[in-house]
C-alpha cells in the first residue's frame, strides 16, 4: 500500500500566484515527521519544511507554508508567491519511527511567466 | 554552510562490475542514509545506518548492497555485482536526530550501467 500519495503528476501556477500541492500520507504510527523536498532539475534534493505530527502549529519557512491536517493524514505544502525558480519537482515524505523515509511520486510544478 | 558532499558525481560501469559509491555526511550527524533514484520516478528508501550498524533496510537492499562506514568521516554504498536495473541516482543524506530529524542530501551519484 502507498504510505506517501501525491495526486497531482504535473501542476502550472502563474507567477506571483500562491500554489498548493497536495500530499495524504498513511501510517498508524503516533510520532512521524513529514518533510518536503525540491528537486530542481539539476537533481539535487533540497529540504523546504518540516512538520511533526505532534506540532500543533502549522509549519512556515519563508514562502512554504504546510497545511497539516491530521485527522485527514493530509501535509499540503502552500507556496506563495510563486517565482520562475520554483518550477521544479516537488516530493512529499514521511518518517515513521522505524526509521525509514518514504517518497510520494512527485509532482512537477511549473511556474509560468 | 555544512553539506553532505558524493563522490564521484557520475559512475560509469559494466554490467557485473562492483561499485562504490561515496559519500561524507555533514560531520556532527549521526544517522545516515542511501536512497535511489530511477530516472523520472520517485525516491526510494535503500538504507539508514547509526552508531556503526545498519537500522532500517528496504526490500531493495538485497544481498548485493552493502554499506560502510570506514572512518570516522565517510559514508559507502557498495553494490557487488552490478545490474542494468541498477542504473539510477543515489543519493545520500544525513541528519542529526533519528525520526524528526532533517535529513539533508547530497547532490547525488548518476549510475550508469553498461
Amino acid at each position: 500500500a502507498q504510505k506517501i500519495t501525491q495526486t497531482q503528476p504535473g501542476m502550472f501556477v502563474q507567477e506571483k500566484e500562491a500554489v498548493t500541492l497536495d500530499c495524504t500520507y498513511d501510517t498508524s504510527d503516533q510520532s512521524y515527521g513529514l518533510f518536503w523536498y525540491k528537486q530542481p532539475s539539476s537533481g539535487e534534493m533540497i529540504f523546504l519544511i518540516y512538520q511533526g505530527s505532534y506540532d500543533e502549529q502549522n509549519a512556515t519557512e519563508g514562502r512554504y507554508s504546510l497545511n497539516f491536517q491530521k485527522a485527514r493524514k493530509s501535509a499540503n505544502l502552500v507556496i506563495s508567491a510563486s517565482q520562475l525558480g520554483d518550477s521544479a519537482m516537488y516530493f512529499c515524505a514521511m518518517r515513521e519511527n522505524n526509521n525509514d523515509m518514504r517518497f510520494g511520486a512527485g509532482t512537477r510544478l511549473t511556474v509560468k511567466p | 554552510e555544512p553539506e553532505v558532499t558524493q563522490t564521484p558525481s557520475h559512475q560509469v560501469t559494466q554490467m557485473g562490475q562492483e561499485v562504490i559509491l561515496r559519500c561524507v555526511p555533514i560531520s556532527n550527524h549521526l544517522y545516515f542514509y542511501w536512497y535511489r533514484q530511477i530516472l523520472g520516478q520517485k525516491v526510494e528508501f535503500l538504507v539508514s545506518f547509526y552508531n556503526n550498524e545498519i537500522s532500517e533496510k528496504s526490500e531493495i537492499f538485497d544481498d548485493q548492497f552493502s554499506v560502510e562506514r570506514p572512518d570516522g568521516s565517510n559514508f559507502t554504498l557498495k553494490i557487488r555485482s552490478t545490474k542494468l536495473e541498477d542504473s539510477a541516482m543515489y543519493f545520500c543524506a544525513s541528519s542529526e536526530m533519528g525520526t524528526n530529524g532533517e535529513q539533508f542530501f547530497g547532490p547525488g551519484t548518476r549510475l550508469t550501467v553498461l
